[in-house]
């Protein structure tokens, strides 16, 4: 059974750190993509980063390039995100997404998704 | 960036009723990469269709997609009180992935 489970959340000041993890278990971790998807409380889904299975390529949406650094520790089945340079815009819960392919490019669709966890910025 | 609008923001209907539920993307999306997930309130979101109208593991067939283009369509078929959440498409061609803003069956 994939299962999919985010620690790391909480509450930070404006231009604060954070760094989310996201345990892996169920399937052959180095053999998929992987995302981290986020929503605003009361909001829809946006997408953030992907990688690589891995760890050849990483991607980011506009908003969070050049803050938000995406990372696999593949011997520990974890995938990180380390959010830096935190606006009030970034409060959200993260999800981490498992991609149904090796490519974090593209064609391959989110097959599986953990429980997320919330990220407050705000003094 | 392709945008996704989903219509109608909302849908009231009742249970055993037809739901039909909209996704227009900017551009023409091959219907290969074109996605839908339901959230219930609190829970992470859960693949329902892939490439247009294929459904994931464990989805009963009461669900279905359809479309291509530009214009693409969840149906479900008969609805069950498990039903009612929000539904977002989501195309993943390549990136930047995008999702449509979400459509909310509820109960009517």
């Amino acid at each position: 059974e994939v299962q999919l489970l985010e620690s790391g959340g909480g509450l930070v000041q404006p231009g604060g750190s954070l760094r989310l993890s996201c345990a892996a278990s169920g399937f052959t971790f180095t053999t998929y993509a992987m995302t981290w998807v986020r929503q605003a409380p009361g909001k829809g889904l946006q997408w953030v980063s992907a990688i690589d299975g891995r760890a050849g390529s990483t991607y980011y949406a506009d908003s969070v390039k050049g803050r938000f650094t995406m990372s696999r520790d593949n011997s520990k089945n974890t995938l990180y995100l380390q959010m830096n340079s935190l606006r009030a815009e970034d409060t959200a819960v993260y999800y981490c997404a498992k991609l149904s392919g090796y490519y974090a490019s593209g064609t391959y669709h989110f097959d599986y998704w953990g429980q997320g966890t919330l990220v407050t910025v705000s003094s | 960036e392709i945008v996704l609008t989903q219509s109608p923001g909302t849908l009231s209907l009742s249970p055993g009723e037809r739901a039909t539920l909209s996704c227009r993307a900017s551009q023409s999306v091959s219907s290969s990469y074109l996605a839908w997930y339901q959230q219930k309130p609190g829970q992470a979101p859960r693949l329902l269709i892939y490439s247009t109208s294929s459904r994931a593991s464990g989805i009963p067939d009461r669900f279905s997609g359809s479309g291509s283009g530009t214009d693409f369509t969840l149906t479900i078929s008969r609805l069950e009180p498990e039903d009612f959440a929000v539904y977002y498409c989501q195309h993943y061609y390549s990136s930047p992935y995008t999702f449509g803003q979400g459509t909310k069956l509820e109960i009517k």
